[in-house]
């Protein structure tokens, strides 16, 4: 079955450590997308990616950085510099333009 | 900037009872609206997409509208159940990316 596979499922890291998260997909999309959710809160853009090799910062890009060398890999780097690292971190795709957007069931991170 | 907003943040429903989700969005340039459906703890759900050209889509009890006009979407659910409570959320395509309201708790209480 087509996806996104998100991995781990829960994180847990010490503050000052960087952490990556995964995300991958099979959907053959190209556009993917970062998002972060805290309680009461919409979702946030950290960062999308239209193409491989090119990527663009959403509305909270501070503390945290990605990378497309493959069209279905989309990985997240939350970095020591994330002042609140603590959240729900959801991976999405689409094909490119206003078409639907897929999501994988998330990555819960918690930094202590 | 688009800001997308949601009304009610919670709404508790007895079974069987017929309910409106409202979404309402300050930039009316948006190419299409989506609902989804998020259970605790789990990603987004696509419940149904809306296309600029479109005014309405329909997916079994569920039942989206779009008036881009007035800046706002409707989600429709007929014949409510248990099984339907879960937090809907909407979310409105401008240029590059999908701009999310913060949600609406849905509770349908047996």
């Amino acid at each position: 079955d087509g996806g996104i596979t998100q991995s781990p499922k829960y994180l847990f890291r010490k503050e000052g450590q960087n952490v990556t998260l995964s995300c991958e997909q099979n959907l053959n999309h190209d556009a993917m997308y970062w998002y972060r959710q805290d309680p009461g809160q919409g979702l946030r853009l950290i960062y999308y990616s239209q193409i491989v090799n090119d990527f663009q910062k959403g509305d909270i890009a501070e503390g945290y950085s990605v990378s497309r060398e493959k069209k279905e890999s989309f990985p997240l780097t939350v970095t020591s510099a994330q002042k609140n690292p603590t959240a729900f971190y959801l991976c999405a795709s689409s094909i490119r333009g206003p078409k639907p957007l897929h999501f994988g069931n998330g990555t819960r991170l918690t930094v202590t | 900037k688009q800001e997308v907003t949601q009304i009610p943040a919670a709404l508790s429903v007895p079974e069987g009872e017929n309910l409106v989700l409202n979404c309402s969005f300050t930039d009316s340039a948006i190419y299409n609206l989506q609902w989804f459906r998020q259970d605790p703890g789990k990603g987004l759900t696509s419940l149904l997409l809306i296309q600029s050209s479109q005014r309405e889509q329909t997916s079994g009890r569920l039942n989206a509208s779009l008036d881009k006009s007035s800046g706002r979407s409707t989600l429709y659910i007929a014949a409510s159940q248990p099984g339907d409570s879960a937090t809907y959320l909407c979310a409105g395509f401008t240029g590059n990316q999908f701009y999310f309201g913060t949600g609406t708790s849905l509770t349908v209480i047996p």
